[in-house]
């Protein structure tokens, strides 16, 4: 099946700071989503983005799916941003998702 | 989103027992997932439904069962047989015309 990996696995970072979250997907997709996992485990849509660039207030992210990569930006981050990162990917032959490890942001004030 | 609820919210079981989960939709949802999480991990598929009457077996079947009698329903039981249930499990449904997948809350289960 598809392989997807995270990096960094762990990251910290100052309040205010700005940050690049990377996703490695190892065969062509038709989904690409990220989610951030809240302390509490709920899992929280932020991109359905399987090809192109889109923005959401501070967060951005791109992906190309040609070179089989998806960046997730973080911008002027916050305290509120601390959680998991989960890049997830369906590949042409199927619609189940698969997830990657998750990156782990942690944001002191 | 807001329209899968998973329930209960937390639940403890005893060695030997099996345990039902809920996981209902009203978003139109043809196909449901559900997906298990152990600590510090991501996300590993059960079972899939694409249509009622009918599931697939994801990557860790083994030890649960599942049904989809109603579309806008599908449980997760927990059997005996399955040998490390302590997790957190986490139910979605898909959106139809992108592929687009929303989970519920969770349900975290304790084995004592």
């Amino acid at each position: 099946g598809i392989q997807v990996e995270q990096s960094p696995p762990d990251l910290i970072l100052q309040e205010g700071a700005n940050s690049t979250l990377r996703c490695n997907f190892s065969d062509s997709v038709n989904n690409l989503q990220w989610f951030h996992q809240n302390p509490w485990g709920q899992l929280i849509n932020l991109f359905y983005i399987p090809s192109g660039t889109k923005q959401n207030g501070r967060l951005s992210a791109t992906t190309v799916a040609t070179e089989r990569y998806s960046l997730l930006y973080i911008s002027s981050s916050q305290t509120t941003d601390s959680g998991v990162y989960f890049c997830a990917v369906a590949g042409n032959a199927g619609n189940m998702l698969t997830f990657g490890g998750g990156t782990r942001l942690m944001v002191k004030p | 989103d807001g329209g899968i609820t998973q329930s209960p919210k937390y639940l403890f079981r005893k060695e030997g027992q099996n345990v039902t989960l809920s996981c209902e939709q009203n978003l139109n949802h043809d196909a449901m997932y559900w997906y298990r999480q152990d600590p510090g991990q991501g996300l590993r598929l059960i079972y899939y439904s694409q249509i009622v009457n009918d599931f697939q077996k994801g990557d860790i079947a083994e030890g649960y069962s599942v049904s989809r009698e109603k579309k806008e329903s599908f449980p997760l039981t927990v059997t005996s047989a399955q040998k490390n249930p302590t997790a957190f499990y986490l139910c979605a449904g898909r959106r139809a015309n992108t592929g687009e997948l929303f989970f519920g809350e969770g349900s975290r289960l304790t084995v004592l």
